[in-house]
């Protein structure tokens, strides 16, 4: 399943709200999308999974909806630490497939 | 606290055979409700998922890797292994394992701090 997410690159201030969005060719099972942020130097982190359920210790800023073939995650307070690449995932057909991912620069 | 740590090795010739361990520690590869995944960046590119095995040992792979991809557990040393044959340019990347668990929907919830592979002559 083919993961298109938009934008592809971001330059937004502290205290913004942003939504980013992940389109699916087909349909995705709800239970099993999720969302990751990647910082330089850092492993990705698990941020939302079952397209809205937060990850343990995940800020309650960002939030994830959606479902069929639209998803989208949203952080609703920019801080300068959620500066980073955000992925969407779709891990219930295989093959387990990202999104190219969008770059958010704070 | 579970924890991943990969190692292997950092350069790799063209045609060869890279290969890859991911440690694990605090809790058993085997325990019901976990599976693990390996997943590479390429430099300047996004995530690509290479492999996946489940708590019993059932394998999935990347179709475009299918060829070439082995993912295998040692029970006895806790530890994952890939192994990934006639390697070229392309497959440069930073490789992570990374663990599913039931708790988290099977999203890839710990992850290693990921090792760099660099295929060159």
């Amino acid at each position: 399943i083919v993961l298109t997410q938009s934008p592809g690159t971001l330059s937004l201030s502290p205290g913004e709200r942003v939504t980013l969005s992940c389109r699916a060719r087909q349909s995705v099972s709800t239970i099993y999308l999720a969302w990751y942020q990647h910082k330089p130097g850092q492993a990705p982190r698990l941020l939302v999974f079952g397209a809205s359920t937060r990850a343990t210790g995940i800020p309650d800023r960002f939030s994830g909806s959606g479902s069929g073939t639209d998803f989208t995650l949203t952080i609703s307070r920019l801080e300068p630490e959620d500066s980073a690449v955000y992925y969407c995932q779709q891990y219930g057909s295989s093959p387990l497939t990202f999104g190219q991912g969008t770059k958010v620069e704070i | 606290q579970l924890q991943l740590q990969e190692s292997g090795s950092g350069l790799v010739k063209p045609s060869q055979t890279l290969s890859l361990t991911c440690a694990v520690s605090g809790g058993a590869i085997g325990s019901g409700g976990s599976s693990w995944s390996w997943i590479r960046v390429p430099p300047g590119k996004g995530l690509e998922w290479i492999a996946y095995m489940s708590h019993s040992g059932a394998t999935d792979y990347n179709p475009s890797l299918k060829s070439r991809v082995t993912m295998s557990a040692d029970r006895s040393r806790n530890q994952l292994s890939l192994k990934l044959t006639s390697v070229t340019a392309a497959d440069t990347a930073l490789y992570y394992c990374a663990r599913g668990s039931v708790n988290d929907n099977y999203a890839l919830g710990v992850w290693g701090q990921g090792t760099m592979v660099t295929v060159s002559s």
